[in-house]
């Protein structure tokens, strides 16, 4: 099983500053990464696939990088609205499918 | 874009039964694979199962196989997971999500709360 590490497990930071998060993971997934931002009482919602592609209509704030087992989710200018969970995903040698354990993005 | 509705969530008693339903709306249903994710209270996400499209292939994470059952009925746009010998660890919400092709979910549901105590 691939093991994903996120952290920080709590990030804070100020609106309007750039925010960094990263994951990694126990071997390989080359860039079968995934990252979804969840907020209270709501599902999911997939950011970035392919390590750093932007799903649908998400905000060019938001990129991915990185292969392997290193990954970044850099959120560019923080806006209120992105104060949320993120979690990072692999999807490269399954089953299983694994999650990191989240970092908790909150208002500094 | 999909749209999931789970149901079918509850109380139930350790070593008891639930079947959980994720019907979907819109079009190409089968060309779809079908996922159950969980959360704990509190918790992080946890991947439980997956169906293929046409239902041929499934998959299930340690904790849950040879208890819990996913199938799909595609005249129904429906899938489901059958949860047997429940216990108090299973409690969560339980999210379907599709996956487009490669296991990138693409779109979830609200989830339905499962909790299992006596």
């Amino acid at each position: 099983e691939i093991v994903m590490t996120q952290s920080p497990a709590t990030l804070s930071v100020s609106p309007g500053d750039r925010a960094t998060l990263s994951c990694r993971a126990s071997q390989s997934v080359n860039t079968n990464l995934a990252w979804y931002q969840q907020k209270p009482g709501q599902a999911p919602r997939l950011l970035i696939y392919g390590a750093s592609r932007r799903a649908t209509d998400i905000p060019a704030r938001f990129s991915g990088s990185g292969s392997g087992t290193e990954f970044t989710l850099t959120i560019s200018s923080l806006q209120s609205v992105d104060f949320a969970v993120y979690y990072c995903q692999h999807y490269n040698n399954w089953p299983p499918i694994t999650f990191g354990q989240g970092t908790r993005l909150e208002i500094k | 874009e999909v749209q999931l509705v789970e149901s079918g969530g509850g109380l139930v008693q350790p070593g008891g039964s639930l079947r959980l339903s994720c019907a979907a709306s819109g079009n190409s249903f089968s060309s779809y694979g079908m996922n159950w994710v969980r959360q704990a209270p509190g918790r992080g996400l946890e991947w439980v199962s997956t169906i293929s499209g046409s239902g041929g292939s499934t998959y299930y994470a340690d904790s849950v196989k040879g208890r819990f059952i996913i199938s799909r009925d595609n005249s129904k746009n429906t899938v489901y997971l059958q949860m047997y010998s429940l216990r108090v660890e299973d409690t969560a919400v339980y999210h379907c999500a599709s996956v487009p092709g490669t296991m990138i979910f693409d779109n979830w549901g609200q989830g339905t709360l499962v909790t299992v105590s006596s």
